[in-house]
């Protein structure tokens, strides 16, 4: 069974950089791409982008000025860097994975979310 | 972006209704559809892909059909343990994008 589980702090000061881990067990990190996707409270999903094994990513231009994802293959896990926060990016950040099967862009497992609040 | 428009917001029904979602793309997006329920507190959880196919482990009782710009989630006989928010998502076209969500209670 794949697992998904997001590690990271909880609170992070405004300007400053949000900084998460997703480590994946039960599958290889190379079977797949790895997506971030977040929900402010009581709000839909935003998907963040998403990144493959060697490192290929593809942000959601509302994001990508600030964005950046990197892959460590040797531990099985996927990180997110949001710089200069806001109010506004406080939210339950989910990691999931993007399946190739039938089609990627498949948001088959999810991570528990970890909520992350910007304040000061 | 492609926007997904869903409808309804909310919706209210009785244990053994018949429940429809629709879910509208701003574009032609073939049948690159998802649906996903949340419950309070989780994470979402993938019900079907590619518009109708019905995931591993999913009561038979969802459904979903459309292609194109349209689509239709149903729940063929509501249950209590259906409570949730459901979504669509489009991945036709990068970035993914998900509709406002369909808030399901139980009457």
């Amino acid at each position: 069974q794949v697992h998904l589980q997001e590690s990271g702090p909880g609170l992070v000061k405004p300007s400053e950089t949000l900084s998460l881990t997703c480590f994946v067990s039960g599958d290889s990190i190379s079977s797949s791409y790895w997506s971030w996707i977040r929900q402010p409270a009581g709000k839909g999903l935003e998907w963040i982008g998403r990144i493959d094994s060697d490192g290929n990513t593809y942000y959601n231009p509302s994001l990508k000025s600030r964005v950046t994802m990197s892959v460590d293959t040797s531990k099985n896990q996927f990180s997110l860097n949001l710089r200069f926060v806001t109010a506004a990016d406080t939210a339950v950040y989910y990691c999931a994975r993007d399946s190739i099967k039938p089609v990627l862009g498949t948001l088959d497992y999810w991570g528990q979310g970890s909520l992350v609040t910007v304040s000061s | 972006d492609i926007q997904m428009t869903q409808s309804p917001s909310s919706l209210s029904a009785s244990v053994g209704d018949r429940v429809t979602i629709t879910c509208q793309a701003s574009q032609d997006i073939t049948n690159y559809l998802n649906w996903y329920q949340q419950k309070p507190g989780k994470a979402p959880k993938l019900l079907i892909s590619v518009a109708s196919n019905l995931e591993t482990g999913v009561p038979s009782r969802f459904s979903g059909s459309g292609s194109g710009t349209d689509f239709t989630f149903t729940i063929s006989s509501l249950q209590p343990e259906d409570i949730g928010t459901f979504y669509c998502q489009q991945y036709d076209v990068l970035p993914y994008t998900f509709g406002q969500g369909t808030k399901l209670e139980i009457k």
